[in-house]
């Protein structure tokens, strides 16, 4: 069973704007990871917000974690052909090992 | 090896056959985990190992699917009686922690179609 839920599904930008890609969950986190995935490859670690994190910042990655909400964001800025792939929140539940994954947004970057 | 290693990248079966998948995970990563993903979804989780210890295995669909991890290293996953539903990628993960997962590092997964 799918824990997060991103939003949206898909979204298609132009080279150089910037993506927001959102995520909701429903229960208690210990920690909430966003994942990148090339098609056809494994999946890559991006960043990693823990509960009592409101904010994080890697390169051109901003992820916000909303605990009140049940949500967090990830903005990519300023795009590049080279984001082109699907991206997925994952969270692990307080006291639980297993990280659980949403269903993720494809986006795509038009160059 | 540098990365987490999955073997065989593809693998093609007919209903009815048995399949096994390895990972070699990160040497040294206490934690290792499977997922499957089917087409255009998220991965769902299915077993996790500290070392040598099967800690959590309620994402296994069903009795067929059976994974082992005898000396704390290589994992393999084995599938019985493979059926048209088991066509997915499987992903394994490895982490460095044992306890409050942090950071997974994927393999490129095993693609299993089942005709």
């Amino acid at each position: 069973s799918q824990q997060g839920e991103e939003d949206p599904q898909a979204l298609s930008i132009q080279e150089g704007e910037n993506a927001t890609m959102n995520c909701s969950y429903k229960t208690s986190i210990n920690n909430l990871q966003w994942y990148r995935q090339n098609s056809g490859r494994g999946l890559v670690h991006l960043i990693l917000i823990r509960s009592n994190e409101r904010e994080k910042h890697s390169g051109r990655l901003r992820v916000t974690l909303d605990t009140s909400k049940k949500s967090s964001s990830l903005l990519i800025t300023a795009s590049r052909a080279a984001d082109t792939a699907s991206y997925f929140c994952a969270t692990v539940g307080q006291g639980a090992q297993k990280l659980v994954f949403g269903q993720g947004t494809r986006l795509t970057i038009n160059p | 090896g540098a990365g987490v290693s999955q073997s065989p990248r593809y693998k093609v079966a007919k209903r009815g056959q048995d399949v096994a998948l390895r990972c070699d995970p990160i040497s040294g990563h206490v934690s290792l985990f499977w997922y499957q993903q089917a087409l255009g979804q998220g991965p769902e989780f299915l077993t996790y190992f500290q070392n040598e210890a099967q800690l959590d295995k309620s994402g296994l669909p069903s009795d067929r699917f059976f994974a082992e991890r005898p000396e704390g290293s290589v994992s393999t996953l084995k599938i019985q009686r493979t059926q048209q539903e088991d066509s997915a990628v499987y992903l394994c993960a490895s982490s460095l922690e044992g306890r409050n997962t942090g950071e997974l590092f994927f393999g490129e997964g095993s693609r299993l179609t089942v005709l």
